[in-house]
């Protein structure tokens, strides 16, 4: 089955301690990305990756790293979370950029006390 | 820098009636729009796009959306609404490059019986 998947789906933890979410595709997608969803705020794109080693930062990139050393990966680090971090993520992957499908995760929601 | 305004939080009606949902977006270019669903605890999911076309664009589920570059506007709508499309809806613009995105705030459609 085609998919976008995250790991882990829901996460509580505290400041400063470093954190990752994994996501990964199987339709073979060059495009991935991150977003956060706030209430009342949309969605918000983090970083997004054209292909393997290719990343940019979204609208809202500070306080978050990602890599690209896989096609089917595109993990979202957090190096020191801090409050305002807490959100719904979701990763997306498209075959042709943004101008394309975006194939969504399925959310992770993280807290960070 | 592009931008996107949904112009309703919140939009109720009655089963069988007519939805409008508003959307304005502000670029310096022929932009490409959609439109994504996201029905409660679930990841998004693409109504329709726009990609400079015909103007007029028909989506999944009934619904479309017309395209006005004089009004700057991508309203969505559908003729008659039905229980099962009540969720929260976005507007969402790609930059030239298609690359980065930008939603609005989110629509919440109700659906009364």
């Amino acid at each position: 089955e085609a998919q976008v998947t995250q790991n882990p789906r829901y996460l509580i933890t505290v400041t400063g301690k470093k954190l990752t979410v994994t996501c990964s595709q199987n339709m073979n997608h060059e495009y991935m990305s991150w977003y956060r969803q706030d209430p009342g705020l949309g969605l918000r794109q983090i970083y997004y990756s054209m292909n393997v080693e290719v990343t940019d930062k979204g609208d809202v990139p500070e306080g978050y790293k990602v890599s690209r050393k896989e096609k089917r990966n595109f993990p979202l680090i957090l190096e020191s979370p801090s409050p305002n971090q807490t959100s719904l993520y979701f990763c997306a992957s498209s075959l042709t950029g943004g101008n394309g499908t975006q194939y969504f995760g399925p959310g992770t929601r993280l807290t960070v006390l | 820098a592009q931008s996107v305004t949904q112009l309703d939080s919140h939009v109720s009606v009655s089963e069988g009636t007519p939805v409008l949902l508003r959307c304005n977006y502000s670029s310096s270019y022929s932009p490409s729009l959609f439109w994504y669903v996201q029905h409660p605890n679930k990841g998004l999911q693409l109504l329709l796009k726009y990609t400079s076309a015909a103007t007029l664009v028909k989506g999944i589920n009934g619904f479309e959306a017309e395209f006005k570059k004089s009004e700057t506007s991508f309203h969505l709508t559908k003729p008659s609404a039905h229980m099962s499309d009540a969720a929260e809806y976005f507007c969402v613009v790609s930059d030239n490059a298609g690359n980065m995105l930008t939603f609005g705030g989110g629509t919440r459609l109700m659906v009364k019986p």
